[in-house]
C-alpha cells in the first residue's frame, strides 16, 4: 500500500468555482501535512502544511486533515486561472530519518 | 537570492553514456535530495544527503551514484545511462531538522531524455 495516494485528474473547472483536491494516507502516525503546488516546468514549492487534525486557512486556500478516515484536502475558494498548476500532497514520515513522500499529483486547469 | 540551482536545464543522451547533474544551493541547508519526477509516478527519491560528505539511499537508487564534497553542492551521476532513466530531476534542500515541517526547496528540474 502506498504512504499517499492522490487522484492524478485532471480536473477543470471554471473561474470562480471551489475546488476541492484530496488524498488519502495510510499510516496513521503521520503528523504533518503539506501541499505543494507545482506550475508547469517548475519545482514543486510548498503552499500550506498542516500539523495533526483540523483546519488551516490562508486567503483563499484551506488546508484540512481528518486523521481518522486518513484523508487530507486543499480547498480553493474563488478559484483564478493562475490556480492553475499540479497540486502534490506530501507528507512528512518522522520514522527513521526525516522523510516526505508525496502524492502524483492532480493537474488543475481553471478555465477564465 | 538564487536559491537551488540545477545544471543542465536539458540534455539528451545516447544508452550508455554517463553524465552528472548538479545541484548547489545557497540557502546554508543541510539536507539535500535528489528526486525524479515521471508521469503517474510522482516524485520519488533517488539519494540523499545528511551533510557534508555523507549520502544514503532512497527509493530508486539503482543506475545512480552521488557526492556531497561541499555543503552547498550534491551532485548525481550516471554512469551507463538507460532509456529508463528519461525523466525530470529535482534536486531540493531543507534546513535542520528542529522545528521541521517539510518544506522542500526545489531546483527548476533538469530534463534528461536517453535514446
Amino acid at each position: 500500500q502506498k504512504e499517499v495516494e492522490q487522484d492524478p485528474g485532471p480536473l477543470s473547472v471554471p473561474e470562480g468555482a471551489i475546488v476541492s483536491l484530496n488524498c488519502t494516507y495510510s499510516n496513521s502516525a503521520f503528523q504533518y501535512f503539506m501541499w505543494y503546488r507545482q506550475y508547469s516546468r517548475k519545482g514543486p514549492e510548498l503552499l500550506m502544511y498542516t500539523y495533526s487534525s483540523g483546519n488551516k486557512e490562508d486567503g483563499r486556500f484551506t488546508a484540512q486533515v481528518d486523521k481518522s478516515s486518513k484523508y487530507i484536502s486543499l480547498f480553493i475558494r474563488d478559484s483564478q486561472p493562475s490556480d492553475s498548476a499540479t497540486y502534490l500532497c506530501a507528507i512528512l514520515n518522522s520514522g527513521g530519518y526525516q522523510k516526505v513522500t508525496f502524492g502524483i499529483g492532480t493537474k488543475l486547469q481553471v478555465i477564465p | 537570492n538564487a536559491g537551488v540551482t540545477q545544471t543542465p536545464k536539458f540534455r539528451v543522451l545516447k544508452t550508455g553514456q554517463s553524465m552528472t547533474l548538479l545541484c548547489a544551493q545557497d540557502m546554508n541547508h543541510e539536507y539535500m535530495y535528489w528526486y525524479r519526477q515521471d508521469p503517474g509516478m510522482g516524485l520519488r527519491l533517488i539519494h540523499y544527503s545528511v551533510g557534508e560528505g555523507t549520502t544514503a539511499k532512497g527509493e530508486v537508487p539503482d543506475g545512480y551514484n552521488v557526492s556531497r564534497l561541499k555543503k552547498q553542492n550534491f551532485l548525481l551521476g550516471l554512469e551507463s545511462a538507460a532509456p529508463s532513466q528519461t525523466s525530470v530531476y529535482f534536486c531540493a534542500s531543507s534546513p535542520p531538522l528542529a522545528g521541521w515541517y517539510g518544506e522542500l526547496f526545489f531546483g527548476e528540474g533538469s530534463r534528461l531524455t536517453v535514446l
